[in-house]
């Protein structure tokens, strides 16, 4: 079956440590991307990447960072540049162009506590 | 720069009563979604709207989509307690400076007996 698979589902992190968090896909979706999810907020965009070897910040890049070298990965690195990254990280990915399997899908989640 | 807002942000309401969420956008858009989301869970699809006059329905929830007044609502039909939630729209971009999927701020649904 094809789908979205983030890993892990719960992930605990000291001061100053970085932490990466897995987000792989077989559905052959072009796009990829990384939100943040705050106790009762909406999604604010991390990074997406339309394609591989390319990627591109979005409203809350800072103290995080990613890599695209295989369409079908897209890890997320919390650094200990990000001074609050407790939060639920969520990964989607979606097809870039109109007129194919249009649904952009989500993985089940990362949720990540500082320690 | 692209906006979604949706409202309300909170919604209670009674079993069998009838609601609409709306989603406005403030540009040109390719596709538009509409997710639930249950708490401490991910988001799950409901529909994906790709032009206008769009109307997908599912059980009780409805979505519609107008691209010329750039607004997209969800109708909820005599609505019962499994439809509490909270439910998200995201506009999605090709070729854009931010080409990805903007999110509204959701909706929290709250429905009573």
């Amino acid at each position: 079956d094809g789908g979205i698979t983030q890993s892990p589902k719960y992930l605990f992190r000291k001061e100053g440590q970085n932490v990466t968090l897995s987000c792989e896909q077989n559905l052959n979706h072009d796009a990829m991307y990384w939100y943040r999810q705050d106790p009762g907020q909406g999604l604010r965009l991390i990074y997406y990447s339309q394609i591989v070897n390319d990627f591109q910040k979005g409203d809350i890049a800072e103290g995080y960072s990613v890599s695209r070298e295989k369409k079908e990965s897209f890890p997320l690195t919390v650094t200990s540049a990000q001074k609050n990254p407790t939060a639920f990280y969520l990964c989607a990915s979606s097809h870039n162009g109109a007129g194919v399997d249009p649904f952009a899908f989500f993985g089940q989640g990362t949720r990540l506590t500082v320690v | 720069e692209l906006k979604v807002e949706q409202n309300p942000l909170f919604l209670s309401m009674q079993e069998g009563k009838n609601y609409t969420i709306y989603c406005n956008y403030s540009t040109t858009s390719d596709r538009l979604y509409w997710y639930r989301q249950d708490p401490g869970k991910s988001l799950e699809s409901l529909f994906v709207l790709l032009s206008n006059g769009a109307v997908k329905q599912e059980g009780r929830l409805m979505a519609s989509l107008d691209t010329k007044a750039r607004l997209s609502t969800l109708h909820i039909t005599a609505a019962v307690h499994d439809l509490s939630a909270t439910y998200f729209c995201a506009v999605e971009v090709y070729g854009g400076s931010q080409g990805n999927l903007i999110f509204g701020k959701g909706t929290k649904l709250s429905v009573k007996p």
